[in-house]
């Protein structure tokens, strides 16, 4: 089976402007999570979806959402982009059975820079 | 919410020597742990986790270790070789979290 796919791969943007990375997940599973790791504070959790739905998100602000797809696609989107926003953009992907606990697979990320 | 402290944050061994990190948690109803490899530029790589109704597991030269009581569990590397160099992480969820909460990792470094 193909592995989690993150496009694109790198992204400059300026400060202010909004970015949209995509997450396509290991196909059959139905549960996508974003991550922000940045070398300050690890990895922090953004938010998970699954049937096409948020379960889950972390402490960040309103200018972080996502969205998924009724193909599990994944899309998460920052608007009003800040320096503190340069970071690598990783998303992870689980069968989810329903419970809580499951194995999650990473892409291979997305680094973004805000310039 | 949950939280996890991982220790040490550096680890430098000579090949062939043992490597021990350790991970607490808070919450107790966290069922889940597993520990991610991450090497320079790469994706985390799952390589060994743990469910709380095991003691142990190991895999060749990987095994962990939990103990729900304490909260704390820990990855045992044996007889290291300079292709573990990397970072490692460690991660609790489970109960209503379907999230992974890390801990800040560890910069394992094993000199030839």
């Amino acid at each position: 089976k193909a592995g989690v796919t993150q496009t694109p791969r790198y992204l400059i943007k300026t400060r202010g402007q909004q970015v949209t990375l995509s997450c396509s997940p290991i196909s059959g599973h139905r549960s996508v999570s974003w991550y922000q790791q940045t070398p300050g504070q690890g990895l922090q959790f953004l938010f998970e979806y699954f049937s096409e739905t948020q379960r889950n998100k972390g402490n960040f602000p309103g200018r972080f959402s996502g969205r998924q797809f009724s193909n599990s696609r994944s899309e998460m989107n920052v608007s009003t982009l800040e320096l503190g926003d340069s970071a690598l953009y990783l998303c992870a992907s689980s069968l989810s059975r329903g419970q809580a606990g499951e194995t999650q697979y990473f892409g291979p990320g997305t680094r973004l820079l805000v310039l | 919410g949950e939280n996890v402290e991982q220790h040490p944050s550096t680890l430098s061994v000579q090949e062939g020597d043992s490597a021990v990190i350790k991970c607490t948690y808070s919450d107790s109803a966290s069922n889940y742990f597993p520990w991610y490899k991450q090497e320079l530029g790469k994706r985390p790589q799952l390589i060994i986790d743990i469910r709380s109704n095991v003691g142990e597991k190991k895999d060749q030269r990987i095994a962990v270790t939990l103990n729900k009581t304490a909260k704390h569990f820990s990855l045992h590397i044996t007889e290291t070789q300079p292709e573990d160099s990397a970072v490692y992480f460690c991660a609790a969820s489970g109960g209503s979290n379907y999230k992974l909460t890390f801990g800040k990792g560890t910069l394992l470094t094993v000199n030839p």
